[in-house]
């Protein structure tokens, strides 16, 4: 049962260009949810986050859009950079599951420069 | 603060053998979770502490699976007897216990069954 789920594998954009990452939910428990990025090699590492009571959190170049009654959140990546060529995981939490976190497949983004 | 330290980096076991990993995690953190990431996956949860107690195992923590965190610092994970489907990345993670604390993760123990 994939509660979390990105359906896109892999996204190229060019260096400069928006980047949007999209992820889908079916669990209307959760009321929380993060943005994670991870190189090769390395543990996934907080990229930003959004309460279910909200619908936009932005931070820098990121910004993370939640549409509730579509169960669906976007990450916006603007300008983007080579150097965020990674795998993004999308994640969610239930306020009662103790921050436990249930994560979507991941997007490989190649930025291109 | 170093973050999260997980060791060994990797490691390659034969069938049947028994394997144990180490995660020391932020040292005000008081919740330390552990995941298993597979190729292609996100991380699956696994099982969490919040200081000595282990508050929640998956229903993927099979019985050959046994996590401790004996003085509510550091974690070890054993594997017993192990099978190739054990093969995969084990994250360590740490948090504070406050609301939304985002999770912080180690780089992992890569796990090869041969």
């Amino acid at each position: 049962d994939q509660q979390v789920k990105q359906n896109s594998p892999s996204l190229s954009v060019q260096e400069g260009r928006i980047s949007i990452l999209n992820c889908d939910y079916t669990n209307s428990m959760f009321d929380y949810f993060l943005w994670y990025k991870k190189y090769p090699a390395e543990g996934p590492t907080f990229l930003i986050s959004i309460s279910s009571i909200k619908d936009k959190n932005e931070d820098g170049r990121f910004t993370v859009f939640l549409n509730k009654s579509a169960k669906h959140l976007s990450l916006h990546i603007v300008p983007s950079q080579p150097g965020d060529s990674a795998v993004y995981f999308c994640a969610a939490i239930k306020e009662t599951s103790g921050s436990r976190l249930t994560f979507g497949e991941g997007t490989q983004l190649t930025v291109n420069p | 603060d170093t973050g999260v330290s997980q060791d060994p980096r990797h490691k390659i076991t034969k069938r049947g053998q028994n394997v144990t990993f180490r995660c020391d995690p932020i040292s005000e953190h008081n919740r330390l979770y552990w995941y298993r990431q597979t190729l292609g996956q996100g991380p699956e949860f696994l099982t969490y502490f919040q200081n000595e107690a282990q508050l929640e195992k998956s229903r993927l923590l099979s019985d050959r699976f046994s996590a401790e965190r004996p003085k509510g610092s550091f974690s070890t994970l054993e594997i017993q007897r192990t099978e190739q489907g054990d093969s995969a990345m084990y994250l360590c993670a740490s948090s504070l216990v406050a609301g939304y604390s985002p999770l912080h993760f180690g780089n992992g123990t890569r796990l090869t069954v041969t």
